[in-house]
């Protein structure tokens, strides 16, 4: 069974710093993606990382795929005030079954403060 | 540029009721998604739609009844309602049920069950 866990789960950090969110997960799996979510609202598509060594960048944000460490890394560059969300990471499950399924980690909130 | 549509934002019911959250999409997706949140965990999958005419359980079906009534709408039904499903649910759409497609969502139902 597939369990997909992040770290930190909570994260308060200032402005203008860098930091990474980590997602681990347990069983094979090269399809993983990136969510936002801001408070009471709906998750917003951030990244797709379809294969081993994926690395996609929008802004200060970019993502990383190392599926034999069964890693993806999210890492926030020069941190603002905008980017305070909870962000999730979802892995695909039972990739050669057309029932595939995303497995989604708990998430990991996020604040920046001035 | 409506998206994923849910209805309705929020709904208080007793423990014994029924009711049926809507959801539609004008995307044009052939596979949509029921997901629960609960408060320090990521989306649990209850029942999705590969594409119009199935349905297929997810992870926590137990309790909840879905109808693809045609490619834009799926609906969820709590038959009698308990307290341990009080949660948001979320309904989300993509192009194809590949796993390189995105999954789009809609602002969520505030389910409160007392």
């Amino acid at each position: 069974e597939l369990k997909v866990e992040q770290n930190p789960l909570f994260l308060s950090m200032q402005e203008g710093k860098n930091y990474t969110i980590y997602c681990n997960y347990s069983t094979t799996s090269d399809r993983l993606y990136w969510y936002r979510q801001d408070p009471g609202k709906s998750l917003e598509s951030l990244f797709v990382l379809l294969s081993n060594g994926a690395v996609k960048q929008e802004g200060r944000l970019m993502a990383s795929l190392d599926t034999k460490a069964r890693l993806s890394t999210l890492h926030i560059t020069a941190a603002v005030h905008d980017l305070s969300a909870t962000y999730f990471c979802a892995v695909v499950a039972n990739l050669r079954d057309s029932n595939y399924q995303l497995i989604w980690g708990a998430g990991t909130k996020l604040i920046i403060k001035p | 540029n409506a998206g994923v549509t849910q209805t309705p934002k929020f709904q208080v019911l007793k423990t014994g009721q029924s009711m049926t959250l809507q959801c539609a999409q004008d995307m044009n997706h052939n596979s949509m998604y029921w997901y629960r949140q609960d408060p320090g965990m990521g989306l649990r999958l209850i029942y999705y739609s590969a594409s119009e005419g199935t349905t297929d359980k997810g992870e926590v079906p137990n309790g909840y009844n879905v109808s693809r009534l045609n490619k834009r709408e799926f609906s969820l039904r709590l038959e009698s309602a308990a307290p341990s499903q009080t949660s948001v649910y979320f309904c989300a759409s993509s192009e194809a049920p590949g796993p390189g497609q995105p999954q789009h969502f809609g602002d969520g139902t505030r389910l409160s069950i007392l």
